[in-house]
């Protein structure tokens, strides 16, 4: 059965903090990493996505990706109250399916 | 660019009832993903849809059934619906060459009663 494993939270931070959000995985061919970012009461929105181990920038978000641990971050800098929401976990290897972990919510208070 | 549209986006059922959910993808979509998603259990993958050929099913049973059209549009069934059908169901649309990079719709909320 692959899993994939996050900690529910929430994690609170202070705004312009940096949150750090956690994941790892059981199958360990896994190839692509993603983190999907969704707003209480909307869908699920992609916000990264890595496939190598090391480190993959974009704005204020930054996920790192370490294969051999099988895990899997996303950094976010200068946390802002409209990052609040919860923060998604997602591994696959080819064409199968999309494995979500069931999530982070994280808090970022003013 | 229009988004992936789902109808209805509410609905209320009872037991032992059928219900039809419709999801047209983006333009150029030929993937299409349905997840449920529960407070519980998260998002848990039903089947996906590549030109009109199931293409991976996950683990749910026989009463949850899809199909995909010429034209990328899908639908998925429930037949003999029970209270634990109760969640989101998600629709998703990916391009051929990014399969994990799943644009969402705004989901249809089952409520079995």
């Amino acid at each position: 059965q692959k899993e994939v494993e996050q900690n529910s939270g929430p994690l609170s931070v202070p705004e312009g903090a940096i949150a750090s959000l956690n994941c790892t995985y059981s199958d360990r061919v896994s190839q692509s990493f993603f983190w999907y970012r969704q707003y209480s009461g909307k869908s699920p929105e992609l916000i990264m996505s890595i496939y190598s181990n090391g480190d993959k920038e974009d704005g204020r978000f930054t996920a790192q990706l370490n294969k051999a641990s099988q895990y899997v971050s996303l950094l976010i800098r200068d946390s802002q109250p409209s990052d609040s929401a919860t923060y998604l976990c997602a591994v696959t290897r080819g064409n199968t399916p999309l494995v979500f972990g069931k999530g982070t919510r994280l808090s970022v208070i003013a | 660019k229009a988004g992936v549209t789902q109808t209805p986006r509410y609905l209320i059922k009872t037991r032992g009832q059928q219900v039809t959910l419709s999801c047209s993808p983006i333009s150029g979509h030929r993937s299409v993903s349905w997840y449920q998603q529960t407070p519980g259990q998260g998002l848990q993958f039903l089947f996906e849809y590549f030109s009109e050929t199931q293409r991976n099913k996950g683990n749910f049973p026989g009463r949850f059934s899809g199909r995909q059209f010429s034209n990328s549009r899908s639908e998925m069934n429930v037949s003999t619906l029970e209270l634990g059908d109760s969640a989101l169901y998600l629709c998703a649309s990916s391009f051929e060459g990014a399969p994990g990079e799943l644009f969402f719709g705004e989901g249809s909320r089952l409520t079995v009663l």
